[in-house]
């Protein structure tokens, strides 16, 4: 069994500051990771994931996330905030023959 | 566009009616599967198909049910519903239903029972 864990299920940040939406995992098998964002009535898009060929991974739009096995933990970092980073973000577990479990989002607010 | 398409995009009905929510995913991806957002339960994987089978069930309620024809396209079937299955319902697809394939999101398809 998988859980998932973000911290905050909101984030502010002022535009150009650091973006760090925190993630831990729970996972009785080695986990693959993953973070998704969804704009307001879309779909959710692959941001990054985490399969064990590298901890740190890099992913579109300047997101990357570290893996950190001691910590269970797979944070999303971007070093300098845009507005159109807006949006919801959902990490998420697959560590078995299930589908994606998700955790419950945060929603990152950028301040001009 | 993540090449996977829902249809339809919204959908309105009334408690105890019955709906087919359709999914086709990208082309050669044989994997599909259902997920339900909603803002109690967040977002909940349902089911998976991969090439016309069941793979996995996740959280599905025994009035929901979902195949996967020989075209691949896959229909969710919500039946004697009510008002708490009142939710975004998304559909995924991966090449293979392998766990660290990246699974492509539609649209939704956003019910409301009334």
């Amino acid at each position: 069994a998988q859980s998932v864990t973000q911290l905050g299920s909101h984030v502010s940040v002022s535009e150009g500051a650091l973006v760090l939406l925190r993630c831990n995992y729970s996972s009785s098998v080695p986990p693959y990771l993953f973070w998704y964002v969804q704009y307001p009535n879309q779909g959710l898009q692959l941001l990054l994931k985490y399969t064990s060929a590298a901890t740190l991974v890099k992913g579109i739009n300047g997101f990357e996330a570290e893996f950190k096995k001691s910590e269970t933990s797979f944070h999303l970092t971007k070093p300098s905030a845009h507005m159109s980073d807006a949006a919801e973000y959902f990490c998420a577990v697959r560590g078995g023959a299930d589908g994606l479990t998700f955790g419950k989002g945060t929603h990152l607010i950028i301040q001009p | 566009d993540s090449g996977v398409t829902q249809t339809p995009k919204h959908l309105i009905t009334a408690t105890g009616q019955r709906v087919t929510l359709r999914c086709s995913p990208r082309s050669g991806d044989l994997s599909v599967y259902w997920y339900q957002q909603s803002l109690d339960q967040g977002l909940q994987f349902l089911i998976q198909y991969y090439n016309g089978e069941e793979r996995a069930k996740g959280n599905i309620l025994e009035r929901f049910s979902a195949q996967q024809f020989p075209d691949l396209h896959s229909e969710l079937n919500l039946s004697s519903l009510e008002l708490g299955d009142s939710a975004l319902y998304f559909c995924a697809s991966s090449v293979g239903g392998v766990q660290q394939e990246t699974q492509y999101f539609g649209p939704g398809t956003r019910l409301l029972v009334l």
